[in-house]
């Protein structure tokens, strides 16, 4: 069985422009999470989708990003435009079920955003 | 605030030694604790889960946890080389399904 799956692994781009990651999770999954790491931080969360609709963007940081999941499938975090402090690796998490954590959470291996 | 604190070492230990993680965390409403390791360049992996104060053995981990100190606390036996990676402490309050993550720990496990 696939695991989460995140695209581009890496992504390298100029202050003010546009990226757009993206994220599957396991089949099945209605609960998504988009994180983020940040250099010497802690990863923090961004938000949480059920399905297609957002259960939780309490840490979203601002209207520079943009989370969709249409269809209750994958989902794509858009930054537009990039500021050098979203430099950061981005993991997407799905897990089965109830929004519980207990029932484990799958992180996928994270996208390795730079913006210079 | 909630807060998770680790200290970010690294921590070295000989092979075959015990390697002793803490993780500290700042709100008393929390109910469950989670252990990560995150080997570099790949995907957090949960290894341990508890929920109630004491002990939860799982094969060489041991996770440790004291409500009443707020700290939360894994034990790696018989430490090996692969073992070498960071693991992260993640702690969710009663009323909340995200968890809250600490900085994480790097181990380093030398033969």
């Amino acid at each position: 069985e696939a695991g989460v799956t995140q695209f581009p692994s890496h992504s390298v781009i100029e202050k003010g422009q546009t990226v757009t990651l993206r994220c599957d999770p396991i089949s099945g999954h209605d609960n998504l999470y988009w994180y983020r790491r940040v250099m010497g931080k802690e990863i923090k969360f961004l938000l949480h989708f059920v399905k297609e609709s957002k259960q939780d963007e309490s840490g979203m940081p601002n209207n520079r990003f943009l989370a969709e999941r249409t269809g209750g499938t994958y989902s794509t975090l858009k930054v537009q435009p990039a500021e050098l402090e979203d430099s950061g690796v981005y993991f997407c998490a799905s897990s089965q079920g109830p929004a519980r954590w207990d029932t484990e959470a799958f992180f996928g291996q994270g996208t390795r955003l730079t913006v210079v | 605030q909630k807060e998770v604190e680790q200290n970010s070492g690294p921590l070295s230990v000989p092979e075959g030694a015990i390697a002793s993680l803490n993780c500290t965390y700042s709100d008393r409403g929390s109910q469950s604790f989670f252990w990560y390791r995150q080997y570099s360049g790949k995907s957090p992996e949960l290894i341990m889960s508890i929920y109630s104060n004491g002990d939860k053995e799982d094969g060489r981990f041991t996770a440790q946890l004291n409500k009443a100190s707020q700290y939360v606390s894994l034990l790696i036996r018989d430490s090996q080389p692969s073992d070498s990676a960071t693991y992260l402490c993640a702690v969710r309050a009663g009323g909340s399904y995200i968890p809250t993550f600490g900085r994480g720990t790097s181990l380093i496990v030398h033969p």
